[in-house]
């Protein structure tokens, strides 16, 4: 399978732990994007990577989230002293150039309670 | 900043037709796509348009871009039960480092046997 890959598919986490989410994007894919899905809404933006730079963040990205893509493959997405409102699925994608069409992983759903 | 909207419930019956609407504000966008969301699971690229266009068809589905209005939509001939599922329509936005996907709320499809 060559598609977007995330891992774990689901996570259940007691509020105030730290969680981390991994993504494998497609191979030649170098534009990486995460995004946050709340229920009953569209997926929103959070933040892109081009190779192994982040070069956007949102401002939905608080102090406590922090992603990387270390050797510009796959990335990680980390939440520290996770919150009830942190509870989404986490969405992963990945482009190949500017214009060209971004390819989803199937997220994480992260449960906070 | 940019935004979409979608209606977000249509019920069909399986055979009739489909017609998924969504509008947009930003005129600035090349691409516009269509995910499909099944439950739990993460979105699936359906198909997309170039703004010069105004109609794209790809098997079942035909796309309708009405650039003046900033007015997309999606029709699907001949719904079956396998596409009920959550359709969203996404425009890119070009504000910052990134053309990031702006998401509408997705419209639930429900088709009836």
């Amino acid at each position: 399978d060559t598609g977007v890959s995330q891992n774990p598919r689901h996570k259940i986490t007691k509020r105030g732990q730290n969680v981390t989410f991994r993504c494998d994007p497609i191979s030649e894919h170098n534009r990486l994007y995460w995004y946050r899905q709340t229920l009953g809404q569209g997926p929103e933006f959070l933040t892109y990577f081009q190779n192994e730079a982040q070069l956007e963040k949102s401002r939905l990205l608080s102090d406590r989230f922090s992603a990387e893509r270390p050797k510009g493959s796959f990335s990680t997405l980390e939440i520290q002293r996770t919150e009830q409102g942190d509870s989404a699925m986490y969405l992963c994608a990945s482009s190949r150039r500017w214009e060209s069409e971004a390819f989803f992983g199937q997220g994480t759903r992260l449960t906070v309670v | 900043g940019e935004d979409v909207e979608q209606s977000l419930f249509l019920s069909v019956r399986e055979g009739d037709s489909s017609v998924i609407n969504c509008t947009y504000t930003d005129s600035s966008s090349t691409y516009l796509y269509w995910y499909k969301q099944e439950p739990g699971a993460g979105l699936q690229l359906l198909t997309y348009i170039f703004s010069n266009m105004d109609m794209k068809q790809d098997q079942r589905l035909t796309v309708l871009l009405n650039k003046k209005d900033k007015h997309l939509s999606l029709r699907i001939a001949d719904t079956q039960t396998g596409d009920s599922a959550i359709y969203f329509c996404a425009v890119p936005n070009y504000g910052g480092a990134t053309n990031k996907l702006i998401f509408g709320t997705g419209t639930l499809l429900a088709v009836q046997p």
